[in-house]
């Protein structure tokens, strides 16, 4: 089945510092990655999604200077946390899509980073 | 635009007991209807979904759902509970962008 994998599964660092995390496909090609986060025991919310090759959407309220975002290639997106703050400690969790041309028509969810900023 | 509603925070229901997480959605065309299930720190697992034919839909771990199109629902069930299916449940709504809409989650505690 199709994976989708998260580097790292979990992170800390100082405030104002930057993190970088990957999320690749490893058996498909990803058209399309979403961006999700998730604070404590709540639901998720999409921050933006982000097709190879071009500039991510992002969602109302998600400053994109902060999260920034790129698809490079169709199995490698990443989500840049750019001058982090403790109020950005969360869950972060993507997920890929391999569009109608993928033998699964499908969107698999990768394992999460937790990114704790102190 | 689509939604979907998960109305209990908490179920606990006594291991052995079937079990049901309740999902009503609103969406515009056809439902593209998801469960996913989440254990702690860890990201979301598919359960199963229903995009089209029988009502009835079987998935992952002995878990099902039917979809009822009158009542707007898309209950998760499950016959007989385990302790190990205590987690974090959700229905999500896909739209024809394949964005997903997530319900607000289920937490499920399995009593032994």
């Amino acid at each position: 089945g199709a994976v989708v994998s998260q580097h790292p599964s979990w992170v800390i660092c100082k405030s104002g510092t930057s993190v970088k995390i990957e999320c690749r496909s490893l058996d498909f090609q990803a058209t399309t990655m979403f961006w999700y986060r998730q604070f404590p025991k709540q639901s998720l919310m999409l921050m933006a999604t982000s097709n190879e090759g071009s500039k991510a959407t992002y969602e109302q309220g998600v400053e994109k200077d902060k999260f920034l975002i790129n698809h490079a290639s169709l199995t490698l997106s990443t989500l840049t946390v750019t001058s982090a703050h403790p109020e950005d400690s969360s869950f972060y969790i993507c997920s890929a899509h391999g569009g109608r041309a993928a033998p699964i028509n499908e969107q698999f969810f990768g394992p999460g980073t937790r990114l704790t900023v102190l | 635009a689509q939604s979907v509603a998960q109305p209990e925070d908490q179920v606990n229901v006594a291991e052995g007991n079937p079990l049901t997480v309740k999902c009503t959605y609103s969406v515009s065309g056809n439902p593209y209807l998801f469960w996913y299930v989440q254990y702690p720190n860890r990201g979301l697992q598919f359960l199963l979904k229903y995009i089209t034919g029988d009502n009835l839909v079987k998935g992952s771990y002995g878990f099902e759902a039917e979809f009822n199109k009158s009542q707007t629902s898309f209950h998760l069930k499950k016959p007989s509970a385990l302790v190990s299916d205590s987690a974090l449940y959700f229905c999500a709504v896909r739209d024809v962008g394949n964005q997903f809409y997530f319900g607000t989650g289920t937490s499920l505690t399995v009593i032994p």
